[in-house]
């Protein structure tokens, strides 16, 4: 059973325009989100997050949205350049009953940004 | 330096062999993780260690033995490992994990399992 879910697999957006990625989660329990980039043969790099708490975290290009009440996030990417191409992972976040913090991620959506 | 580093980055190994997978960061982190990526497939996370310590072990099959000699290095020891356990395998590490850390990860190891 998913708890997190990205379901576009992919996305192609003109170089300028504004690039939208979605994702949606189950569990009530996760209170904090992210989204991680991940280039080809490397691991998945840190890109923005945002707390329960929250509904809007922005970051120079990149904004991430929260509706709690839908279980849903997105994240927008704007102006979208060839360099973002990339797989997005949207990522949630909740701590164990021993303090520890786990994450759970979403299968990916491979953005590809055309010049 | 934000780097985590994995070696080896390939390995293929046959049902019998042990071979053991290596993560070390120097960020002075002192929560490190595994996870498992299969292709076209999110990570999944394996164990998590917080200062030395196993804190979370996802019911992964023994046939995966982790150790953390200290707070830079974390090891993954694979023995009769099964041809379904070929898959990326990402060692991430964070601050002590226990609050709303970002985690940094590694470029993987690429197991191929004959």
């Amino acid at each position: 059973d998913q708890q997190v879910k990205q379901n576009s697999p992919s996305l192609s957006v003109q170089e300028g325009r504004i690039s939208i990625l979605n994702c949606d989660y189950t569990n009530s329990m996760f209170d904090y989100f992210l989204w991680y980039k991940k280039y080809p043969a490397e691991g998945p790099t840190f890109l923005i997050s945002i707390s329960s708490i929250k509904d809007k975290n922005e970051d120079g290009r990149f904004t991430v949205f929260l509706n709690k009440s839908a279980k849903h996030l997105s994240l927008h990417i704007v102006p979208s350049q060839p360099g973002d191409s990339a797989v997005y992972f949207c990522a949630a976040s909740r701590l164990n009953q021993g303090g520890s913090e786990k994450l759970v991620f979403g299968k990916g959506t491979k953005l590809t940004v055309n010049p | 330096d934000t780097e985590v580093t994995q070696t080896p980055k390939h390995l293929v190994m046959g049902m019998t062999n042990k071979k053991s997978l290596k993560c070390e960061q120097h960020m002075g982190h002192r929560a490190m993780y595994w996870y498992k990526q299969k292709a076209k497939k999110p990570p999944e996370l394996m164990f998590v260690y917080s200062y030395e310590k196993l804190s979370i072990n996802e019911s992964v099959p023994s046939r995966f033995s982790p150790e953390c000699p200290n707070s830079s290095l974390l090891n993954l020891h694979l023995h009769a490992l099964q041809p379904e356990d070929s898959a990326l395998y990402l060692c991430a590490s964070s601050q002590d994990g226990t609050d709303r850390e970002t985690q940094y990860f590694g470029p993987g190891t690429r197991l191929l399992v004959l």
